[in-house]
């Protein structure tokens, strides 16, 4: 499996842009771009996927690079209640194990 | 509201006694999923199922069990063969093995 490597960690400032960096150099062309995030304590939750292009949605954007070897989650604005872990996921969409393969992802610290 | 639930939130068990994690979803998905997550890791697959009557081991299986008699339950046995049992457990479902998956709120077991 294609594996991703993320910072260990992140700060910020509460109402700042974050920008949160994955390289996935070994991406292969059925892999999609998945990103979830974890509170303290909590099961993981969902944020955006993407394939090739740059995906938004209500939490989040997703940039890809041309390549997709590379891709970036940004928060516009953070807040305190994004704090937490960040996993950035390579999923093949293929009728497979289905399971998602975490990393130790990117503890994000947000300040007030 | 639809969403998937985890019971008891904490597990206290002495060694030597078998215990089940009891995942409930009512999102009417195909597939479900048990992960297991030690302190400061991602998360790793115990096992998993696409179908009711059906499952697979996923990456570290040995001295776990499930069953899937119904489309909404997923309970996992946790017995005395597995050697390290002291962890979060977290189970999972999602409409098809590869579309996004939702998460409970995990069962955080310690053996005594």
């Amino acid at each position: 499996d294609a594996k991703t490597t993320q910072p260990n960690s992140m700060e910020s400032n509460e109402e700042e842009p974050v920008h949160l960096p994955c390289n996935h150099s070994t991406i292969s062309g059925t892999d999609y771009i998945h990103w979830y995030r974890q509170l303290p304590s909590q099961g993981p939750e969902y944020v955006i996927h993407g394939l090739t292009s740059n995906v938004n949605n209500r939490m989040a954007s997703l940039a890809i690079a041309e390549d997709r070897k590379s891709s970036t989650l940004i928060l516009h604005r953070a807040t305190l209640r994004d704090a937490a872990v960040y996993y950035c996921i390579l999923r093949a969409v293929v009728r497979s194990q289905g399971n998602l393969i975490f990393g130790k992802g990117t503890k994000l610290s947000v300040k007030p | 509201d639809g969403g998937i639930t985890q019971s008891p939130k904490y597990l206290f068990r002495k060694e030597g006694q078998n215990v089940t994690l009891s995942c409930e979803q009512n999102l009417n998905h195909d597939a479900m999923y048990w992960y297991r997550q030690d302190p400061g890791q991602g998360l790793r697959l115990i096992y998993y199922s696409q179908i009711v009557n059906d499952f697979q081991k996923g990456d570290i299986a040995e001295g776990y069990s499930v069953s899937r008699e119904k489309k909404e339950s997923f309970p996992l046995t946790v017995t005395s063969a597995q050697k390290n049992p002291t962890a979060f457990y977290l189970c999972a479902s999602s409409i098809l093995d590869y579309s996004e998956q939702f998460f409970g709120p995990g069962t955080r077991l310690t053996v005594l």
